[in-house]
């Protein structure tokens, strides 16, 4: 059973600090996809990595992938509050239609 | 450029009531379209998945059904509903299975009183 593990799924930091996020998952997949979802809102797709050693950046955001040791990471540099939301890392699940298979989210708060 | 529609965006329904809930994509052809539930403060959970018109399957054993009647729409439903049915239902497709991302709809709350 494939399985896709976020840590940690709560994280309050204040304004201005670095934090990362950790996306472990169980296959042999070589791509990787991060979304944001705000509060009451759908998700929306934020970096798709499609090979070993990829690294995407967006603003304070940056996202690599390590499929060696699979694992993918979510870097936040000097976070600001407009960054509070819930972030979802996910691999493809072959077996069901090239569905995503996500993990269970990481709700992000970003404080004064 | 491509688009995904849900509606209705929200719904209270009674217990034991029915459910459709639509989904459309424009501006791509043949795409693989999704079903996803998130239940409160919870991940989401692949409820349907559909490679081609009239071909269905289902992931997890429910009340819910699917239909995919033409290329581009997919219907969620159900004939009598569970108070385990609420949730945020997310519509999705994916064009190129090969590299590309999901695209979800706006999503639709659905709420069983």
């Amino acid at each position: 059973e494939l399985k896709v593990e976020q840590n940690p799924l709560f994280l309050s930091m204040q304004e201005g600090k670095n934090y990362t996020i950790y996306c472990n998952y169980s296959t042999t997949s070589d791509r990787l996809y991060w979304y944001r979802q705000d509060p009451g809102k759908s998700l929306e797709s934020l970096f798709v990595l499609l090979s070993n050693g990829a690294v995407k950046q967006e603003g304070r955001l940056m996202a690599s992938l390590d499929t060696k040791a699979r694992l993918s990471t979510l870097h936040i540099t000097a976070a600001v509050h407009d960054l509070s939301a819930t972030y979802f890392c996910a691999v493809d699940e072959t077996y069901s239609g090239y569905a995503l298979n996500f993990g269970k989210g990481t709700s992000l708060l970003v404080t004064p | 450029s491509q688009t995904i529609h849900q509606w209705p965006a929200t719904l209270v329904q009674p217990v034991g009531s029915p459910l459709s809930l639509e989904c459309t994509v424009e501006g791509t052809s043949n795409p693989n379209l999704y079903w996803y539930r998130q239940a409160a403060g919870r991940g989401l959970q692949l409820l349907f998945y559909s490679v081609g018109i009239g071909q269905i399957s289902s992931e997890v054993p429910q009340n819910l059904s699917a239909s995919r009647p033409q290329d581009r729409q997919f219907i969620l439903s159900s004939k009598k509903l569970l108070l385990s049915d609420s949730g945020f239902y997310l519509c999705a497709w994916r064009s190129r299975p090969q590299d590309g991302e999901l695209f979800f709809g706006e999503g639709s709350r659905l709420t069983v009183l």
